[in-house]
């Protein structure tokens, strides 16, 4: 069984389209991230949420938007991409935020042309 | 405020030889630190962390750390590399108590050298 999975695993794309990634976990974990790893593996957040409540938002472009329809799924919708969204997004869920080990997803792979 | 730097974006080390990735930490707050490690085309997964408790732990695959709060560092050690260690290996640090988000360092990729 996935514990954390993610949908699709490559996505190419042009610019200025419209796309979503999906998350979903089975671990009964309430916190939920998201993360963008740029070509040179660097790391960052962007969003997390618990118990359906975003608590963590880093300067992220309007553009990306979460949705948490319940503890278990965490979505990201990304509004005209841009050739600098290109990276892998990750995401990762905690029982609680910070302390608690991040379980990680296999990741999607966004290509923007 | 927290941060992690990783020295070295790069170690390499021969199959049998000792593994030391470095880690320096900053952080405001006590710091619950992490090693996580990543496979090629993979998420990244737990292999120790450090909650205030002993300051020696060891984690799986052979690996341990050892938190020392006079030097503010948490280097990551395997006294005989294996060639499935070959990866990329992220340090991060949150703080404790209330929504605290993990930072992560910016990776070091090891090389295991037959």
């Amino acid at each position: 069984d996935t514990a954390v999975s993610q949908t699709p695993k490559y996505l190419v794309t042009q610019m200025g389209n419209d796309k979503s990634i999906k998350c979903e976990q089975n671990l009964g974990h309430d916190t939920m991230y998201w993360y963008k790893q740029d070509s040179k593996k660097f790391l960052k957040i962007m969003f997390s949420y618990n118990n359906k409540e975003l608590i963590i938002n880093e300067t992220v472009p309007n553009r990306f938007s979460p949705k948490s329809p319940d503890k278990a799924h965490l979505n990201l919708h990304i509004n005209s991409l841009e050739l600098g969204d290109s990276a892998v997004y990750f995401c990762a869920s905690s029982q609680v935020p910070g302390e608690e080990t991040q379980y990680f997803g296999p990741g999607t792979r966004l290509l923007v042309l | 405020a927290q941060s992690v730097t990783q020295l070295g974006s790069h170690v390499s080390v021969s199959e049998g030889a000792l593994v030391l990735l470095r880690c320096n930490y900053s952080s405001s707050v006590p710091p619950y630190l992490f090693w996580y490690v990543q496979y090629p085309n993979q998420g990244l997964q737990l292999l120790l962390k450090y909650t205030s408790a002993a300051t020696l732990v060891k984690g799986i695959n052979g690996f341990e750390a050892e938190f020392k709060k006079s030097e503010t560092s948490f280097h990551l050690t395997k006294p005989s590399a294996h060639m499935r260690d070959a990866a990329e290996y992220f340090c991060a640090v949150s703080g404790s108590g209330g929504y605290q988000k993990v930072t992560f360092g910016t990776g070091t990729k090891l090389q295991v050298i037959p």
